[in-house]
């Protein structure tokens, strides 16, 4: 079974700067997809970034990027130039095959300060 | 395009009584899940369905939990009877079958 561990309950940044949760997984499989989702206080769960296991190259959104290191199964999200509207729950997301199920970690209550 | 739209918003009952939830997915959306999410937890899932069949309901609790899917459209979950511990946020995504699920905004049900 695959699992995923978030070892950060709770971070927090100053606007504008940088931050990084990080997030491990274990799984005997040699292709899947990793996700990072952005959950608001308002509950609606949204999709931030996606890798794919077989892409060496580390995924980029905008100010959102990953650091996929897959022999030490870790996946860390990036963030520059925190804003205020980042403030968030933030899960890591596993999938063993398209269409599958998302297995997730505990999540990373991540609050941007003024 | 219209998102996945969940009801009721809130829920809370005494435990032992029955409750339905309800979900309407993004139009053209083969597959629906659903999802557990309890406080400080992150969701988990209960059940998939592609189109109007179960793909995976392995974590579904079968002796009080029930979904449904009529017609391949909307689905309905239900719990009866209810417990304390199923007290949670639930959860309806649906997908292309590819890798990008869309969530709505979950019902959060208190049981006491």
């Amino acid at each position: 079974a695959q699992t995923v561990t978030q070892s950060q309950p709770e971070m927090s940044v100053q606007e504008a700067e940088t931050v990084t949760l990080s997030c491990t997984y274990d799984t005997s499989e040699s292709n899947y997809y990793l996700f990072w989702y952005k959950q608001p206080p308002s509950r609606q769960m949204i999709l931030v970034i996606r890798q794919e296991a077989y892409k060496q190259q580390n995924a980029t959104e905008n100010r959102f990027s990953v650091n996929f290191q897959k022999a030490a199964k870790s996946f860390s999200l990036k963030i520059s130039d925190s804003q205020l509207g980042d403030t968030a729950m933030y899960f890591c997301a596993f999938m063993v095959r398209y269409g599958n199920k998302l297995v997730f970690g505990a999540g990373t209550i991540l609050r941007v300060k003024s | 395009e219209a998102g996945v739209a969940q009801s009721p918003r809130y829920k809370i009952i005494e435990k032992r009584q029955s409750v339905a939830f309800w979900c309407n997915p993004i139009s053209g959306h083969a597959t629906l899940y659903w999802y557990q999410q309890i406080l400080g937890q992150g969701p988990k899932l209960l059940i998939q369905f592609q189109n109007n069949g179960v793909v995976d309901d392995s974590q579904l609790p079968k002796d009080r939990f029930s979904a449904e899917r009529l017609k391949g459209v909307d689905s309905t979950l239900k719990i009866q009877p209810a417990k304390l511990e199923d007290s949670a946020v639930y959860l309806c995504a649906s997908s292309l079958g590819g890798t990008a699920q869309f969530f709505g905004p979950g019902t959060r049900l208190t049981v006491l």
